[in-house]
């Protein structure tokens, strides 16, 4: 059975620092990895996906990658109480596509 | 582009009885998976289609749950009995292709409360 572990968390941070939300995931064949948002009572929404070694950076979210570790992270930089949600880590193997519980990120203002 | 549709959004059923939920992906994503979200808990997922092909439905308890997609495009979910652990959001998402590194997007989801 392919694993997908994060903390659950909750994961407190003051509004303007930075969240660090990590994933491992047991599969090392997997392919591309993708983090998640999902707000109390709605569906998951894509923020990044990311496919080889190192960072990527979107507005205020990077994604980092290392697949020697079998290890992805997101960091939000200036943290938002709209922050403030689950986010899930989902990894791809081949056919795949397999969710982790999620990080619970609160956002203090 | 319109997104992943679902309906119903709710539905409250008593254990035994039976409940169907419907999907339509995203217009061209061969792709449909069928998640079953339990509050606190991330997404499990029940059964993947490529077309109207199932690819994998190793997670579906197959005594109680069913599920198609005719035609290759829209999909239905069916729970006959229901149980009382069948309390859940169930979630459709599509992409456009199963391997990869496509990305798969949601539908809103359908909550089911069974009493």
């Amino acid at each position: 059975q392919k694993e997908v572990e994060q903390n659950s968390g909750p994961l407190s941070v003051p509004e303007g620092a930075i969240a660090s939300l990590n994933c491992t995931y047991s599969d090392r064949g997997s392919q591309s990895f993708f983090w998640y948002r999902q707000y109390s009572g709605k569906s998951p929404e894509l923020i990044m996906s990311i496919y080889s070694n190192g960072d990527k950076e979107d507005g205020r979210f990077t994604a980092q990658l290392n697949k020697a570790s079998q290890y992805v992270s997101l960091l939000i930089r200036d943290s938002q109480p709209s922050d403030s949600a689950t986010y899930l880590c989902a990894v791809r193997h081949g056919q795949n596509f397999v969710f982790g519980p999620g990080t619970r990120l609160s956002v203090l203002p | 582009e319109a997104g992943v549709a679902q309906s119903p959004r709710y539905k409250i059923i008593e254990k035994r009885q039976s409940v169907a939920f419907w999907c339509n992906p995203i217009s061209g994503h061969a792709t449909l998976y069928w998640y079953q979200q339990i509050l606190g808990q991330g997404p499990k997922l029940l059964i993947q289609f490529q077309n109207n092909g199932v690819v994998d439905d190793s997670q579906l308890p197959k005594d109680r749950f069913s599920a198609e997609r005719l035609k290759g495009v829209d999909s239905t979910l069916k729970i006959q009995p229901a149980k009382l652990e069948d309390s859940a959001v169930y979630l459709c998402a599509s992409s456009l292709e199963g391997g990869g590194y496509t990305e798969a997007f949601f539908g809103q989801g359908t909550r089911l409360t069974v009493v």
